[in-house]
Protein backbone atom coordinates (compact mmCIF):
# COMPACT_ATOMS: atom_id res chain seq x y z
CA UNK A 1 0.00 0.00 0.00
CA UNK A 2 0.66 3.53 -0.14
CA UNK A 3 3.61 4.89 1.96
CA UNK A 4 4.36 8.23 3.47
CA UNK A 5 8.22 8.70 5.08
CA UNK A 6 8.78 11.19 7.58
CA UNK A 7 12.32 11.91 8.82
CA UNK A 8 14.00 12.16 11.90
CA UNK A 9 11.35 10.52 13.61
CA UNK A 10 12.92 12.19 16.44
CA UNK A 11 15.41 15.28 16.90
CA UNK A 12 16.85 17.21 19.79
CA UNK A 13 18.50 20.42 19.22
CA UNK A 14 19.49 23.82 20.83
CA UNK A 15 17.64 26.69 20.73
CA UNK A 16 18.39 28.74 18.06
CA UNK A 17 19.42 26.26 15.48
CA UNK A 18 17.25 25.32 12.30
CA UNK A 19 16.00 22.16 12.37
CA UNK A 20 14.60 20.41 9.20
CA UNK A 21 12.05 17.38 8.59
CA UNK A 22 11.43 15.29 5.53
CA UNK A 23 8.21 14.14 3.99
CA UNK A 24 8.51 11.66 1.56
CA UNK A 25 5.96 9.84 -0.36
CA UNK A 26 7.38 6.18 -1.25
CA UNK A 27 5.35 4.94 -3.82
CA UNK A 28 2.63 7.35 -5.17
CA UNK A 29 2.97 10.83 -6.68
CA UNK A 30 1.49 13.43 -3.95
CA UNK A 31 0.60 17.21 -5.25
CA UNK A 32 0.07 18.34 -2.20
CA UNK A 33 1.03 17.51 1.66
CA UNK A 34 0.28 18.95 4.58
CA UNK A 35 1.48 19.91 7.64
CA UNK A 36 0.57 19.09 10.88
CA UNK A 37 1.22 20.04 14.51
CA UNK A 38 0.01 18.13 17.66
CA UNK A 39 0.97 19.26 21.03
CA UNK A 40 0.43 16.28 24.33
CA UNK A 41 -3.04 15.23 24.21
CA UNK A 42 -4.71 17.47 21.86
CA UNK A 43 -5.48 17.35 18.58
CA UNK A 44 -3.86 17.94 15.24
CA UNK A 45 -3.61 21.65 13.85
CA UNK A 46 -2.92 22.04 10.37
CA UNK A 47 0.08 24.48 9.60
CA UNK A 48 0.27 24.70 6.14
CA UNK A 49 -0.77 22.65 2.58
CA UNK A 50 2.07 22.04 0.51
CA UNK A 51 2.03 22.14 -3.71
CA UNK A 52 4.03 21.38 -5.42
CA UNK A 53 5.99 23.67 -7.39
CA UNK A 54 4.27 26.63 -5.51
CA UNK A 55 4.37 28.41 -2.53
CA UNK A 56 3.15 26.77 0.70
CA UNK A 57 -0.35 28.30 2.16
CA UNK A 58 0.07 28.62 5.94
CA UNK A 59 -2.73 29.10 8.11
CA UNK A 60 -4.00 31.99 10.17
CA UNK A 61 -1.06 32.20 12.94
CA UNK A 62 1.58 30.09 11.76
CA UNK A 63 4.70 32.01 10.86
CA UNK A 64 6.08 30.95 7.15
CA UNK A 65 8.93 32.95 7.91
CA UNK A 66 9.76 30.49 10.99
CA UNK A 67 8.46 27.20 9.92
CA UNK A 68 9.75 26.93 5.63
CA UNK A 69 7.95 24.70 3.50
CA UNK A 70 9.49 23.38 0.96
CA UNK A 71 8.10 21.36 -2.19
CA UNK A 72 10.20 21.05 -4.91
CA UNK A 73 9.22 17.45 -6.56
CA UNK A 74 5.64 14.89 -6.06
CA UNK A 75 7.49 12.67 -3.56
CA UNK A 76 9.14 15.63 -0.83
CA UNK A 77 7.95 18.19 0.95
CA UNK A 78 10.76 19.38 4.15
CA UNK A 79 9.46 21.16 6.70
CA UNK A 80 11.92 24.04 8.09
CA UNK A 81 12.19 25.10 11.65
CA UNK A 82 13.86 28.37 11.53
CA UNK A 83 15.85 29.54 14.80
CA UNK A 84 13.81 26.97 17.12
CA UNK A 85 12.68 28.07 20.20
CA UNK A 86 11.55 25.65 23.23
CA UNK A 87 7.61 26.72 22.61
CA UNK A 88 8.42 25.20 19.04
CA UNK A 89 8.56 21.50 20.67
CA UNK A 90 6.00 19.56 19.45
CA UNK A 91 5.14 15.87 17.52
CA UNK A 92 4.86 17.34 13.36
CA UNK A 93 2.70 15.06 11.07
CA UNK A 94 2.73 15.41 7.40
CA UNK A 95 0.14 13.73 4.73
CA UNK A 96 0.18 13.26 1.47
CA UNK A 97 -2.71 13.03 -0.99
CA UNK A 98 -2.68 10.66 -3.23
CA UNK A 99 -5.13 11.74 -6.22
CA UNK A 100 -5.87 8.07 -7.58
CA UNK A 101 -6.78 6.15 -4.25
CA UNK A 102 -8.81 9.55 -3.03
CA UNK A 103 -6.92 9.27 0.08
CA UNK A 104 -4.40 10.82 2.98
CA UNK A 105 -1.54 8.68 3.97
CA UNK A 106 -0.16 10.02 7.11
CA UNK A 107 3.81 9.69 8.47
CA UNK A 108 4.68 8.77 11.26
CA UNK A 109 5.75 11.73 13.04
CA UNK A 110 8.57 13.66 14.24
CA UNK A 111 8.69 14.95 17.92
CA UNK A 112 11.01 17.85 18.10
CA UNK A 113 12.50 18.65 21.41
CA UNK A 114 13.93 22.15 21.55
CA UNK A 115 16.75 22.59 24.63
CA UNK B 1 -15.51 27.67 9.76
CA UNK B 2 -15.28 23.88 9.78
CA UNK B 3 -14.96 22.43 12.94
CA UNK B 4 -15.06 19.06 14.91
CA UNK B 5 -16.12 18.39 17.98
CA UNK B 6 -15.50 14.84 19.76
CA UNK B 7 -16.12 13.69 23.30
CA UNK B 8 -13.63 13.98 26.07
CA UNK B 9 -11.65 10.95 27.00
CA UNK B 10 -9.86 9.13 27.99
CA UNK B 11 -11.87 6.56 27.92
CA UNK B 12 -11.42 3.01 29.76
CA UNK B 13 -13.53 -0.23 28.81
CA UNK B 14 -13.14 -3.70 29.87
CA UNK B 15 -12.32 -6.53 27.28
CA UNK B 16 -15.32 -7.25 24.67
CA UNK B 17 -17.75 -4.24 26.25
CA UNK B 18 -19.55 -1.80 23.60
CA UNK B 19 -17.51 1.02 22.52
CA UNK B 20 -19.30 4.81 21.24
CA UNK B 21 -17.29 7.65 20.60
CA UNK B 22 -19.50 10.73 19.84
CA UNK B 23 -18.56 13.00 17.40
CA UNK B 24 -20.14 15.87 15.49
CA UNK B 25 -19.15 18.45 12.74
CA UNK B 26 -20.17 21.83 12.26
CA UNK B 27 -19.54 22.46 8.06
CA UNK B 28 -20.76 24.46 5.45
CA UNK B 29 -21.49 22.25 2.00
CA UNK B 30 -21.17 18.25 2.63
CA UNK B 31 -18.03 17.10 3.62
CA UNK B 32 -16.65 13.67 3.97
CA UNK B 33 -16.18 12.75 7.53
CA UNK B 34 -13.90 10.13 8.67
CA UNK B 35 -12.24 8.67 11.80
CA UNK B 36 -8.55 8.21 12.19
CA UNK B 37 -6.93 5.74 14.72
CA UNK B 38 -3.58 6.42 16.29
CA UNK B 39 -1.66 3.30 17.98
CA UNK B 40 1.01 4.18 20.21
CA UNK B 41 3.90 5.22 19.12
CA UNK B 42 2.48 5.21 15.49
CA UNK B 43 0.99 7.44 12.82
CA UNK B 44 -1.95 8.18 12.14
CA UNK B 45 -4.65 5.82 10.06
CA UNK B 46 -7.88 6.10 8.29
CA UNK B 47 -10.02 4.09 10.46
CA UNK B 48 -12.92 4.56 8.47
CA UNK B 49 -14.70 6.69 6.26
CA UNK B 50 -18.19 7.96 4.51
CA UNK B 51 -18.55 10.56 1.74
CA UNK B 52 -22.02 10.99 1.94
CA UNK B 53 -25.44 11.35 4.24
CA UNK B 54 -26.87 7.89 5.57
CA UNK B 55 -23.63 6.49 4.62
CA UNK B 56 -22.24 3.90 6.78
CA UNK B 57 -18.23 3.52 7.19
CA UNK B 58 -17.14 0.01 8.44
CA UNK B 59 -13.39 -1.55 9.09
CA UNK B 60 -12.44 -3.66 11.58
CA UNK B 61 -16.08 -4.36 13.60
CA UNK B 62 -16.00 -0.18 13.71
CA UNK B 63 -18.93 1.67 12.23
CA UNK B 64 -19.89 4.90 12.04
CA UNK B 65 -23.33 6.37 10.09
CA UNK B 66 -23.21 9.73 8.55
CA UNK B 67 -26.06 11.60 9.99
CA UNK B 68 -26.78 14.59 7.94
CA UNK B 69 -29.96 15.95 10.22
CA UNK B 70 -27.96 15.68 13.38
CA UNK B 71 -24.62 16.79 12.04
CA UNK B 72 -22.86 13.22 13.71
CA UNK B 73 -20.77 10.65 12.96
CA UNK B 74 -20.31 8.19 16.03
CA UNK B 75 -17.68 5.70 15.82
CA UNK B 76 -19.09 2.13 17.66
CA UNK B 77 -17.89 -0.84 18.31
CA UNK B 78 -19.76 -4.05 19.64
CA UNK B 79 -16.78 -5.83 21.42
CA UNK B 80 -13.63 -4.14 21.85
CA UNK B 81 -10.98 -5.46 22.35
CA UNK B 82 -7.45 -4.71 23.81
CA UNK B 83 -5.54 -4.09 20.67
CA UNK B 84 -8.35 -1.70 20.32
CA UNK B 85 -6.37 0.45 22.91
CA UNK B 86 -5.33 3.57 21.13
CA UNK B 87 -6.27 7.41 20.18
CA UNK B 88 -9.28 7.84 17.82
CA UNK B 89 -9.38 11.08 15.96
CA UNK B 90 -13.05 12.35 13.85
CA UNK B 91 -12.13 14.32 11.08
CA UNK B 92 -13.79 16.10 8.19
CA UNK B 93 -12.63 17.16 4.75
CA UNK B 94 -14.94 19.32 2.91
CA UNK B 95 -13.61 18.47 -0.86
CA UNK B 96 -11.15 16.11 -2.34
CA UNK B 97 -8.34 18.41 -2.20
CA UNK B 98 -9.31 20.60 0.89
CA UNK B 99 -7.63 20.15 4.23
CA UNK B 100 -8.86 17.61 6.98
CA UNK B 101 -9.67 19.11 10.08
CA UNK B 102 -9.31 16.79 13.09
CA UNK B 103 -11.47 16.81 16.41
CA UNK B 104 -9.36 16.69 19.62
CA UNK B 105 -8.91 13.03 19.80
CA UNK B 106 -10.23 10.83 22.36
CA UNK B 107 -7.89 8.08 24.33
CA UNK B 108 -9.06 4.83 24.54
CA UNK B 109 -7.93 2.20 26.53
CA UNK B 110 -9.18 -1.34 26.93
CA UNK B 111 -8.33 -3.34 29.72
CA UNK B 112 -8.57 -7.34 29.86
Amino acid sequence: GAVVSQHPSRVICKSGTSVKIECRSLDFQATTMFWYRQFPKQSLMLMATSNEGSKATYEQGVEKDKFLINHASLTLSTLTVTSAHPEDSSFYICSAHHRGLEKLFFGSGTQLSVL
Amino acid sequence: GNSVTQMEGPVTLSEEAFLTINCTYTATGYPSLFWYVQYPGEGLQLLLKATKADDKGSNKGFEATYRKETTSFHLEKGSVQVSDSAVYFCALRETSYDKVIFGPGTSLSVIP
